[in-house]
């Protein structure tokens, strides 16, 4: 059982190219979500997606576009990087009702823009 | 909006001590709160959760209970190991907010043998 699934687990990219993350998860989950890790700044939310076919803006959304391709895949995409974006990508699923609100991380992608 | 504000890090102890990381937090519905742990070089692994007001969560001698009163959810360990040195995060999922899962700052955890 995989859980949540994310490629690549590293990159370098240099300022202005593009790139997209992937991610999958295999435990049906409704619910995704795309962070970055920064040092002293905790998670924040980039977008997330709480069902099939909808995709909101969360804390720092600019710089950023998602798809949510079908229920298992959540893709993000930086269209022109810059260094500003060097970080720690982090996606997660999760489930809904009052007993499945967790959610279930990758291992994470570190991204450096040069 | 939806925030969570954490003991800021680090915090240092030595091997047996007791072990307190504060969390507040701030929502507009009744949110269900949770404490993850991040080793180095992973990712977060939920610790323990709580879904409604006066439950208590636990998971390997951690516990946090989910007070609505004060909109709090302390991390308590009695006897910390130096296998318990990582990162804790709180954070909360608030339903009426469209299933967003908001964490806090982290607080680094060090214990000294």
């Amino acid at each position: 059982n995989a859980g949540v699934t994310q490629t690549p687990k590293f990159q370098v990219l240099k300022t202005g190219q593009s790139m997209t993350l992937q991610c999958a998860q295999d435990m049906n989950h409704n619910s995704m979500y795309w962070y970055r890790q920064d040092p002293g700044m905790g998670l924040r939310l980039i977008y997330y997606s709480a069902s099939e076919g909808t995709t909101d803006k969360g804390e720092v959304p600019n710089g950023y576009n998602v798809s949510r391709l079908n229920k298992r895949e959540f893709s993000l995409r930086l269209e022109s990087a810059a260094p500003s974006q060097t970080s720690v990508y982090f996606c997660a699923s999760s489930g809904g009702g009052q007993t499945n609100t967790e959610a279930f991380f990758g291992q994470g992608t570190r991204l450096t823009v040069v | 909006g939806d925030s969570v504000t954490q003991m800021e890090g680090p915090v240092t102890l030595s091997e047996e001590a007791f072990l307190t990381i504060n969390c507040t937090y701030t929502a507009t519905g009744y949110p269900s709160l949770f404490w993850y742990v991040q080793y180095p070089g992973e990712g977060l692994q939920l610790l323990l959760k709580a879904t409604k007001a006066d439950d208590k969560g636990s998971n390997k001698g951690f516990e946090a209970t989910y007070r609505k009163e004060t909109t709090s959810f302390h991390l308590e360990k009695g006897s910390v190991q130096v296998s318990d040195s990582a990162v804790y995060f709180c954070a909360l999922r608030d339903y009426s907010s469209a299933s967003k899962i908001i964490f806090g700052s982290g607080t680094r955890l060090s214990i000294r043998p």
